[in-house]
């Protein structure tokens, strides 16, 4: 079975602080995305890494495929309260075109 | 260029009940997938419709099940509902294969 684990599962920051979010996995993966999804909202597309040790960033978010491409990780620089959400790792199980979800990061932001 | 709509928004239902659920997929988009998020978790996949055909199944019972009309349309039905089928259920649809998932707002689904 292929599963994704989160960490951490919940985050409260103030407004300004850095973090980072991982997601990791035993198995290995050809691509691998990052959601985040509102309360009321259904999940909204960030990011898609394919290339193993790849580097994408999106504004303030950076995301990291790792080298074996097995696991990721998005850092938020200065976070703000529209940064407030879950956010949530998936990636494409073997020979099969669903999406398998990690277990989600919820983010909230305090101004 | 409309987005993926979901009806109704919320629903309460009795244990033992059924339940229709649907979807109108985004413009131009022919491939159709239903996820239920359970509170707290990250989505998990029930099925995928391609062309009106089911072409992938997650691990859920047969009282799932799917259908997806000839405007791409799809419908959630969900027979002898279970406390545990309390969830979000979302829809998303893509255009070719390897295109991003456009998700719905979803349905919450509450069994009583």
């Amino acid at each position: 079975t292929q599963l994704l684990e989160q960490s951490p599962q919940f985050l409260s920051i103030q407004e300004g602080e850095n973090l980072t979010v991982y997601c990791n996995s035993s198995s290995v993966f050809s691509s691998l995305q990052w959601y985040r999804q509102e309360p009321g909202e259904g999940p909204v597309l960030l990011v898609t890494v394919v290339t193993g040790g790849e580097v994408k960033k999106l504004k303030r978010l950076t995301f990291q495929f790792g080298d074996a491409r097995k696991d990721s990780s998005l850092h938020i620089t200065a976070a703000q309260p529209g940064d407030t959400g879950l956010y949530l790792c998936a990636a494409k199980g073997n020979n099969t075109d669903k999406l398998i979800f990690g277990t989600g990061t919820r983010l909230q932001v305090f101004p | 260029e409309t987005g993926v709509t979901q009806s109704p928004t919320h629903l309460i239902k009795t244990r033992g009940q059924q339940v229709t659920l649907r979807c109108s997929s985004q413009s131009g988009h022919n491939t159709v997938s239903w996820y239920q998020q359970a509170l707290g978790q990250g989505p998990q996949f029930i099925f995928q419709y391609y062309r009106e055909e089911e072409n992938g199944r997650g691990n859920f019972p047969p009282r799932f099940s799917g259908l997806q009309f000839p405007n791409y349309s799809s419908e959630l039905n969900v027979n002898a509902l279970e406390l545990d089928d309390s969830a979000l259920y979302l829809c998303a649809s893509r255009g070719q294969s390897n295109s991003p998932l456009h998700f719905g707002n979803g349905t919450r689904l509450t069994v009583t």
